[in-house]
């Protein structure tokens, strides 16, 4: 089973910083196989970035991702008010797996 | 427009077995390439998979439950059913149907989750 590190656990700025999250396999993982989930209190996770670095509908360009084999960051630009949430990767060889999530929160 | 909704007990005992149901619309588990799985939250914590169903009724499960888990179709009612046996108290969670597709690596959308409480 390939696990999912993210860092940090949590992450306080301010509106209108920029967001760095990152997500390290524990074995190489293909691009394709790698996404972005965010996920706001009593809600479902919304995807936001699938093989690595593609958006998903609706999701709006200050969120972006990269990496490849075993480390993958998602960046938001510029914060936004609503973008403060919990945001997890997952990857889907074998068996799709999850990190234990970052939280970004208000500063 | 695809949704899914989660129904089920709020509250097991343990040892019972827990019986979930995903009640969907705006796809058919008919159409070649679909599936759904399920994924669970305990509370304050990460996201887990644990099972995936398919048109061809191919069936996927997490391997460290996979002993305790049935997960069924019924097309005609757009409905997938996952089965947990032995519940236990660590077994309190969130659980959440997601749509997928074969050729997809991710799930999208998601049920809104249903809350299920293991205790005596």
């Amino acid at each position: 089973e390939i696990v999912l590190t993210q860092s940090p656990g949590t992450l306080s700025l301010s509106p209108g910083e920029r967001a760095t999250l990152s997500c390290r396999a524990s074995q190489s993982v293909s691009s394709s196989y790698l996404a972005w989930y965010q996920q706001k209190p009593g809600q479902a996770p919304r995807l936001l970035i699938y093989g690595a670095s593609s958006r998903a509908t609706g999701i709006p360009d200050r969120f972006s991702g990269s990496g490849s084999g075993t480390d993958f960051t998602l960046t938001i630009s510029r914060l936004e008010p609503e973008d403060f949430a919990v945001y997890y990767c997952q990857q889907y060889g074998s068996s799709p797996t999850f990190g234990q999530g970052t939280k970004v929160e208000i500063k | 427009q695809i949704t899914l909704k989660e129904s089920g007990p709020t509250l097991v005992k343990p040892t019972q077995t827990l019986t979930l149901t995903c009640t969907f619309s705006g796809f058919s588990l008919s159409t070649s390439g679909v599936g759904v799985g399920w994924i669970r939250q305990p509370p304050g914590k990460a996201l887990e998979w644990l099972a995936l169903i398919y048109w061809d009724d191919d069936k996927r499960y997490s391997p460290s439950l996979k002993s305790r888990l049935t997960i069924t179709k019924d097309t005609s009612k757009n409905q997938v059913v996952l089965t947990m046996t032995n519940m236990d108290p660590v077994d309190t969670a969130t659980y959440y149907c997601a749509h997928r597709l074969l050729w997809w690596n991710w799930f999208d959308p998601w049920g809104q989750g249903t809350l299920v409480t293991v205790s005596s």
